[in-house]
């Protein structure tokens, strides 16, 4: 069963901010939200966790609320190469072998 | 940087032959998946191991079989290729609590 739900798609201008959400309303307390993307034909790439915080790096913003029940990641200045699938992910970090489970995720498209 | 390789990028078989899908890493790591991705189905994992010789069933473990005779190596295998086993096969290592490596994928073929 999916643990998060995010738009199938959206789009957004080059240049302009992009925030993609995702709803986890069922998230136990130790479970760390992960973002991944996956750029055509190659496979998912790493972009950012947290646990309650926001965080910050060098590729994007993830802001989770306080009731962490959504979370949001902030793409601040969309490029053409930010076209992609982006997955949100909940999971449990008890052992380093915890299951990642992708769902469908959200289709973004950036335009000039 | 971190590397994780696969055998092949694109692979043609035919029903009933057995087919051996490669993934190597380069970090040390002691965890490997294997997904398999599917329009409309996201990534689905299939196996996992965490250690030499260990290994644990995904989600959907029938029709697959895995080793991990090696840390740095982890083969998934198809006893006897089947149609509705055509998909991409991905590889990822993790080497810590956070996050995964990917491999660039296999799309396999069964005819």
């Amino acid at each position: 069963d999916a643990k998060t739900t995010q738009p199938p798609s959206m789009d957004c201008a080059e240049g302009r901010a992009a925030n993609l959400p995702c709803n986890h309303s069922t998230i136990s307390g130790n479970e760390y939200v992960y973002w991944y993307r996956q750029i055509h034909s190659q496979g998912p790439q790493y972009i950012i966790h947290g646990l309650k915080n926001n965080e910050t790096n060098e590729m994007a913003s993830l802001i989770i609320t306080e009731d962490r029940k959504s979370s949001t990641l902030i793409l601040p200045h969309a490029t053409l190469r930010d076209t992609a699938v982006y997955y949100c992910i909940v999971r449990v970090v008890t052992d380093s072998w915890g299951k990642f489970q992708f769902g469908a995720g959200t289709q973004v498209v950036v335009t000039p | 940087d971190v590397k994780v390789t696969q055998s092949s990028r694109y692979l043609v078989k035919r029903t009933g032959e057995k087919v051996f899908l490669e993934c190597v890493q380069d970090m040390d790591h002691e965890n490997m998946f294997w997904y398999r991705q599917d329009p409309g189905l996201g990534l689905r994992l299939i196996y996992f191991s965490y250690d030499v010789k260990m290994k644990e069933k995904g989600d959907i473990p029938e029709g697959y079989s895995v080793s991990r005779e090696k840390k740095e190596r982890f083969s998934l295998i198809l006893e006897s290729a089947s149609t509705n086993q055509t998909s991409m096969y991905l590889c990822a290592s993790c080497g810590s609590i956070y996050e995964q490596y990917f491999g660039p994928g296999t799309r396999l073929t069964v005819t």
